[in-house]
């Protein structure tokens, strides 16, 4: 069964606005962790943010944040005031319990466009 | 620069040869990633070490192994190769705990 899945293969935005890309997931663990990893088209893999299920706070770092919806299963990534530097493909992806593997996304591609 | 290197940056084989990948994680961290992310099969977790012991299996082959050194260095051995196992593997290194991640710069293989 497919555990995370992106819907949006390409989004657009509009430099300096923000931009939700959506990643929901599947899982019947109680703990698990889940992550968003940026990749340019240099082909470097960056990771960006994590989330733990028990964390009650949104994972913030910089401009990007986790919008985490336990109920719903989605980890949303927010990137706020959109730079041309952004423009990459962006993986979402999910590890249960440590001692597990993680699973990935199709990812999204992100266009910031000027 | 993350810190984390990997050698070599390329390799071309044949089908049926073997192959080793290094990985030298950021000084200090005892957890170390491998992922393989290809056309077909997207990205994928490998394996996971830490302090030399094996800490995770994925999508592994039983054609590929790994391990993790006493200077904390991995390598990714790839035997019989296939076409298939063309691909870009990376390797990152965290300090223990999967909250942040580094990541090598990634070995581009093709198998001919």
């Amino acid at each position: 069964a497919q555990k995370i899945t992106q819907t949006q293969p390409g989004m657009f935005v509009q430099e300096k606005e923000a931009v939700t890309l959506d990643c929901t997931y599947d899982t019947s663990d109680q703990s698990y962790g889940l992550f968003w990893y940026k990749q340019p088209s240099s082909g470097e893999m960056i990771f960006l943010i994590y989330q733990g299920s028990y964390d009650e706070q949104n994972a913030t770092e910089g401009r990007y944040s986790l919008n985490f919806q336990k109920a719903r299963k989605s980890a949303n990534l927010v990137i706020s005031a959109s730079q041309l530097g952004d423009s990459a493909m962006y993986f979402c992806a999910m590890r249960p319990p440590p001692g597990n593997q993680f699973y990935f996304g199709t990812g999204t591609s992100l266009t910031v466009i000027p | 620069d993350s810190g984390v290197t990997q050698t070599p940056k390329h390799l071309i084989t044949a089908t049926g040869q073997r192959v080793t990948l290094r990985c030298s994680p950021r000084s200090g961290d005892l957890s170390v990633y491998w992922y393989q992310q290809s056309l077909d099969q997207g990205l994928q977790f490998l394996i996971q070490y830490y302090n030399g012991e094996e800490r995770a299996k994925g999508n592994i082959l039983e054609r590929f192994s790994a391990q993790q050194f006493p200077d904390l260095h991995s390598e990714l051995n790839l035997s019989s190769l296939e076409l298939g196992d063309s691909a870009l593997y990376f390797c990152a290194s965290s300090g223990g705990s999967d909250n942040e991640q580094f990541f090598g710069p990634g070995t581009r293989l093709t198998v001919l």
